[in-house]
């Protein structure tokens, strides 16, 4: 039990269409981070937040954006919805960008149709 | 760029059997090693760490040592069990990309009893 909680646990979209997904990090951990698990892969990094700010991003599309709020949650925002977005989205929280530590969350499933 | 290579599965062994995953890298700088683990319908879980050559990281049975001059990080545990049936990741996080994840593919373990 790691403490971070993902929503919805499962998801199926169309293509073309929008997708937000969230996380509630452990309290007091000031930067989260995001990742995309194809199935049968390694997890890919996405983006990372600190202090509500993107303070780092992987070889994802503009289309891929997200927020981070005071009260250690998170979003994740997925525009245009490819058929290849799917995969499982695992967020990561941590006590700050230095700490190499993270926790990550269960996860969110999301099938495109 | 950063990049981590582990051997690919399905590792099938019987119960009480020695285990060996491989996991090479290629890194920047100096970065600090992970194995996380994968449960079925799960989120990643950290299993164990390093941070410096030589050091060794233990967790549940499983050992793993950080050799910068082979720039690998082995996976061992000397007696499975049927419960550690899993998928395992090796990771790397480095100061110069933001300590953000950097993870192989993935091994399935099948340990039969």
């Amino acid at each position: 039990e790691t403490g971070v909680t993902q929503s919805p646990t499962h998801l199926i979209k169309t293509r073309g269409q929008q997708v937000t997904l969230r996380c509630s990090s452990q309290s007091g951990h000031n930067t989260v981070s995001w990742y995309q698990q194809a199935l049968g892969q390694g997890p890919q990094f996405i983006f990372q937040y600190y202090r509500e700010e993107e303070n780092g991003r992987g070889n994802f599309p503009p289309r891929f954006s997200g927020l981070q709020f005071p009260n250690y949650s998170s979003e994740l925002n997925v525009n245009a919805l490819e058929l290849d977005d799917s995969a499982l989205y695992l967020c990561a929280s941590r006590v700050d960008s230095l700490s190499y530590e993270q926790y990550f969350g269960p996860g969110t499933r999301l099938t495109v149709t | 760029g950063n990049s981590v290579t582990q051997m690919e599965g399905p590792v099938t062994l019987s119960e009480e059997a020695f285990l060996t995953i491989n996991c090479t890298y290629t890194a920047t700088g100096y970065p600090s090693l992970f194995w996380y683990v994968q449960y079925p319908g799960e989120g990643l879980q950290l299993l164990l760490k390093a941070t410096k050559a030589d050091d060794k990281g233990s967790n549940k049975g499983f050992e793993a040592t950080y050799r910068k001059e082979t720039t690998s990080f082995h996976l061992e545990k000397g007696s499975v069990q049927v419960s550690d049936s899993a998928v395992y990741f090796c990771a790397l996080s480095s100061n110069n990309a933001g300590n953000m994840l950097t993870f192989g593919g993935g091994t399935r373990l099948m340990v039969k009893p």
